[in-house]
């Protein structure tokens, strides 16, 4: 098992620039979770999805937007790269209680 | 607003002594606690939870300490080891699963 895998770990976009941050599990979990890490700020919630076929925002959800493809995947989206989304990005998955971490996404955006 | 707050964004420990990582929460909802520990480049993995039935649960070197009246809880790793060099990071939830709440964890140094 792979378990949670996200692709890519690293990314430099310019100002306004769009890209996609895929995630993938493989342990049949039904939740599924992005956060973002920052210096000081600990991991905050951007969009989760408790099921397929529902997403719902958490705590920093401005300037993403989210997709859960199917059971397996979730992906998250810039439509419009801002400096403030510089961070490191995390998926996460549970079949509730523990969640799971993928390696993280290290995006820069100058 | 801060729900779980680690307050001491840094700690530094002698090899061999104990390390008491601190973590308070000021919802009374939450039911469950979680430590995950996490390395540079790489995502958080879970270390150690506990039920707010428990007051205590023990694995290995691992120790965390739930005092539900204070809304504090405590992890105690003895003896440390310099692989415990990480960031920790507490986590509560709520009916035990959905969302967790991190606090904005702590980075443990242990010296050889």
């Amino acid at each position: 098992n792979a378990g949670v895998t996200q692709t890519p770990k690293f990314q430099v976009l310019k100002t306004g620039q769009s890209m996609t941050l895929q995630c993938a599990q493989d342990m049949n979990h039904n939740s599924m979770y992005w956060y973002r890490q920052d210096p000081g700020m600990g991991l905050r919630l951007i969009y989760y999805s408790a099921s397929e076929g529902t997403t719902d925002k958490g705590e920093v959800p401005n300037g993403y937007n989210v997709s859960r493809l199917n059971k397996r995947e979730f992906s998250l989206r810039l439509e419009s790269a801002a400096p403030s989304q510089t961070s490191v990005y995390f998926c996460a998955s549970t079949p509730g209680g523990l969640q799971y971490f993928g390696p993280g996404t290290r995006l820069t955006v100058t | 607003d801060q729900q779980v707050k680690q307050n001491s964004p840094s700690l530094s420990v002698q090899e061999g002594r104990i390390s008491i990582l601190n973590c308070d929460y000021t919802n009374s909802m939450f039911d469950y606690f979680l430590w995950y520990k996490k390395y540079p480049a790489e995502g958080p993995t879970f270390l150690i939870s506990i039920s707010s039935i428990k007051d205590k649960n023990e694995d290995g070197r691992f120790t965390v300490f739930l005092n539900k009246s204070a809304k504090h809880l405590s992890l105690h790793i003895v003896p440390s080891q310099p692989g415990d060099s990480a960031v920790y990071f507490c986590a509560a939830t709520y009916n035990q699963g959905g969302k967790l709440i991190f606090g904005q964890g702590t980075e443990l140094s242990v010296k050889p």
